[in-house]
Parts: structure tokens; sequence; C-alpha cells
């Protein structure tokens, strides 16, 4: 069963630049794979950030940036801010009609 | 602007069947921009996605699931619902309802604000 990855937790300070990554047990993530984020507080519905890639949703800050880094799709924050403490799901389209989400990183601000 | 909404019971015993439902507001469930979908999330951990539906009635399902999902639309009620049957307390869960763009650009979209459903007896 094919699993798709991502760093269970990551910290940036304010104003710094983090990535997060996505990847796939068994090949390498490439634009088919249609990939996007969505970030999440507690309590709250995702929030869609990023799709097929690297274009974002509607209101979403260009702080924010998808790209395919290697063999990963990679959300990248620039000038982390206190209110991107969130946790961050990448999600993947596997062909036949299935999706499967990454486990989700933790991103902390400090 | 369109809306989702999740109903259904909060609490399901062991072995039954769960059915909830997810009311389309502010825009047709037919319009075929959309596939609709459910995903779940057990208490602090990832989501899942459970499956999908189009207005055509066409299913696909998560493979993990599939003996056990059921996914239907009811069009004249601008609805769609999930029966998950035989319920374990795996599948205790914040369950959501959600939009898939089909087209060029595949993505989930709107988001419910998921309803919790607690597997006890």
């Amino acid at each position: 069963q094919t699993v798709v990855t991502q760093e269970p937790s990551l910290a940036v300070s304010p104003g710094g630049t983090v990535t997060l990554t996505c990847g796939l047990s068994s090949d390498s993530v490439s634009a088919s794979h249609s990939p996007s984020w969505y970030q999440q507080t507690p309590g709250q519905a995702p929030r869609t950030l990023i799709y097929s890639t690297n274009i974002r949703t509607s209101g979403v800050p260009d702080r924010f940036s998808g790209s395919i880094l290697g063999n990963k799709a990679a959300l990248t924050i620039t000038g982390a801010q206190a209110d991107d403490e969130s946790d961050y799901y990448c999600v993947l389209y596997l062909g036949s009609a299935i999706w499967v989400f990454g486990g989700g990183t933790k991103l902390t601000v400090l | 602007q369109v809306q989702l909404q999740e109903s259904g019971p909060g609490l399901v015993k062991p072995s039954q069947t769960l059915s909830l439902t997810c009311t389309v507001s502010g825009g047709s469930i037919s319009s075929g921009t959309y596939y609709w979908n459910w995903i779940r999330q057990p208490a602090g951990k990832g989501l899942e996605w459970i499956g999908r539906i189009y207005t055509s009635g066409g299913t696909n399902y998560n493979p993990s699931l599939r003996s056990r999902v059921s996914i239907s639309v009811d069009t004249s009620k601008n609805q769609f619902s999930l029966n998950l049957s035989s319920v374990t307390a795996a599948d205790a869960a914040v369950y959501y309802c959600a939009s898939l763009v089909a087209g060029i650009h595949w993505y989930f979209d709107l988001w419910g604000r998921g309803t919790l459903v607690t597997v006890s007896s």
C-alpha cells in the first residue's frame, strides 16, 4: 500500500523560512499527482492553500508557495508568522480515482 | 457561495451502521463542477479520504474501506450521504464532507465544519 509521507513536526522562527515536504513511499511525486496542501488549526476544518502543485487559492498570502523539490512536493512558507502555527496536510492523486492524504506536519512558530 | 453542512447521529453502537448526510447550500449539487466527498479524522490523527460521488451516481472508495462504505446522492434535496457499516471504535472520528473540483485542476475546495461521531455501546 502506497503511503504519503510528511515530516511529523517542524519548527520555524518568526520571519523565517520553512519547507514542508510530501513524498511517496514507492515513487517520486510529480505534477501528475495533483499535489495540494491544506492548513488546519485545532477544532477547525481544513483550509485549502495550494493546488495543482503551486496555485494558491483565493485569499492565501503569497508567503505560501508550492513546488516540486527533487522527488517530493513541497510547501514553503517565507516570512513565517505566528498564525501560521498549524497542522499542514498534503494530498496526492494516486490514479484509479484514489486520493491519499499524508500524515500531516505540525508546524510550530517559535 | 456554496456551503456544506454535515448532519447525523453523534453516537453509533459497535457493529451498527454509521449514516451521515451532507447538505449543499448556495449552489446546485448537480452543477457538474464538483465531485462530492467524505473525509474523516480520528482524534489527534490525520485526514483519511473515504470516497466520492458524482451527480450521475458514480462512486469511488478508499480501498481500505470499500467493503463497508456506500455513498449516495439525492439531487432533489441537494444532499449526499455516507453509510459505513459494521463500525468499530476505529471508526470514531470527525467526519467532513468536501467538494472536489473536477477538471483541469483537481483539489478539495470546500469543506463542511465536520461532525463528531463516537462509537460506543
